[in-house]
């Protein structure tokens, strides 16, 4: 399975932008690329995800890199309720025995300094 | 409900017996996960169901741990024996499908505590 690698910890103030970074290298072509968040004492929920082209919703927005080997999850102006954990996982398109499977790294804990 | 439902929301447990935990995935959903949460670690993998395809039961820590999925709907997650070191918070997951551009809903986990 490709792996993702992301920082353990990033640190951000209130109403500043927030650009956390996710590595995956290894990753195949028929990847997506999820992200997840998961608030204290709450289970995971989706945040974004994309496939090549960046992507934009009420959350976030996700920039891909060209070679897609990284991508950047972007909070446009972070508040005091977005500190949580944050996940970068891919998700096999199709085929394989890794189709539909969901493997979670450890993520990166966002602090959110008022 | 609209969501994912977990119960018990919290079980304590004594060292030794069994324990089911059920998960009721949002309907329809054809993909359902199982995954532990250990106190201050990331999610670890435990089970994969999808549709009528076998499980794939590859995180599944040790032969105590068993899950099943009835009717493609509710979800059960068996540990016999239970030890000390099973205590975790257990989440359910479900999608509509396995296709990778579905995303993941989660449940609020069963906070395991085996005395």
């Amino acid at each position: 399975d490709a792996k993702t690698t992301q920082p353990n910890s990033m640190e951000s103030n209130e109403e500043e932008p927030v650009h956390l970074p996710c590595n995956h290298s290894t990753i195949s072509g028929t990847d997506y690329i999820h992200w997840y968040r998961q608030l204290p004492s709450q289970g995971p929920e989706y945040v974004i995800h994309g496939l090549t082209s960046n992507v934009n919703n009420r959350m976030a927005s996700l920039a891909i890199a060209e070679d897609r080997k990284s991508s950047t999850l972007i909070l446009h102006r972070a508040t005091l309720r977005d500190a949580a954990v944050y996940y970068c996982i891919l998700i096999r398109r199709a085929g394989g025995t890794s189709y539909g499977k969901l493997t979670f790294g450890q993520g990166t804990i966002l602090t959110v300094h008022p | 409900g609209a969501g994912v439902s977990q119960s018990p929301s919290n079980k304590v447990t004594e060292k030794g017996k069994d324990v089911e935990l059920r998960c009721d995935p949002i309907s329809g959903h054809t993909a359902l996960y199982w995954y532990r949460q250990s106190l201050g670690q990331g999610l670890e993998f435990l089970i994969y169901f999808q549709g009528n395809s076998a499980p794939d039961k590859s995180g599944l820590p040790s032969d105590r741990f068993s899950a099943e999925r009835t009717g493609g709907s509710v979800s059960t997650l068996t540990i016999q024996r239970t030890q000390q070191e099973d205590s975790a918070v257990y989440l359910c997951a479900s999608r509509l499908t396995g296709t990778a551009y579905t995303e993941a809903f989660f449940g609020q986990g069963t906070r395991l505590t085996v005395v």
